[in-house]
């Protein structure tokens, strides 16, 4: 049980364009799910947390017209990143709590890996 | 906000050896402590975690300890096996959130054949 999947595995866009990463969980219902970026050699570094049905906190020094997060049903959460810039280019990673499993516990994606030419 | 410091960065350990990393934190709140094994390339997985009510936990090969008077915990790897070999982060709550968590900087482990 809780398995979380996220499509696509990998994208390369061109500089300008919008790319949509998907985060679904698979056997339970996530009222929560975190997106985090990852650079080379990194920690994770948390971006926002998308909860079902209202709008997504963002941390400080994320643009969230930038990145846009959608948390439209309890299984699925998406991360647009619109306009991307070389910059971008990062791993990123969402994660998904189920709290009538374990409370506290995230469960984390495969990772989309975006490069922006 | 919660900081949490993680150490060594690196840590190199003949096969069969044991590893030890630890990790400090801030916020005496904390209560939930858990532990990530990541592949290159691969998505983190939770091996090990410990809440505060607890002292020690193990798991076969791998412990957590706790010492909250010290705000620090350590991950414990006895036996250890080139398959150990990965990126380990330590986590803690984030201040003011019992949701959110805050990730160590890691420890590139390699278990040496």
């Amino acid at each position: 049980g809780a398995v979380v999947s996220q499509h696509p595995s990998w994208v390369i866009c061109k500089s300008g364009t919008s790319v949509k990463i998907e985060c679904r969980s698979l056997d339970f219902q996530a009222t929560t799910m975190f997106w985090y970026r990852q650079f080379p050699k990194q920690s994770l570094m948390l971006m926002a947390t998308s909860n079902e049905g209202s709008k997504a906190t963002y941390e400080q020094g994320v643009e969230k017209d930038k990145f846009l997060i959608n948390h439209a049903s309890l299984t699925l959460s998406t991360l647009t990143v619109t306009s991307a810039h070389p910059e971008d280019s990062s791993f990123y990673i969402c994660s998904a709590r189920a709290p009538e499993l374990v409370w506290d516990t995230q469960y984390f994606g495969p990772g989309t890996r975006l490069t922006v030419l | 906000g919660e900081n949490v410091e993680q150490h060594p960065s690196t840590l190199s350990v003949q096969e069969g050896d044991s590893a030890v990393i630890k990790c400090t934190y801030s916020d005496s709140a904390s209560n939930y402590f858990p532990w990530y094994k990541q592949e290159l390339g691969k998505r983190p997985q939770l091996i090990i975690d410990i809440r505060s009510n607890v002292g020690e936990k193990k798991d076969q090969r791998i412990a957590v300890t706790l010492n909250k008077t010290a705000k620090h915990f350590s991950l414990h790897i006895t036996e250890t096996q080139p398959e150990d070999s990965a990126v380990y982060f330590c986590a803690a709550p984030k201040t003011g959130s019992a949701r959110q968590l805050t990730f160590g900087s890691g420890t590139q482990l390699t278990v040496l054949p």
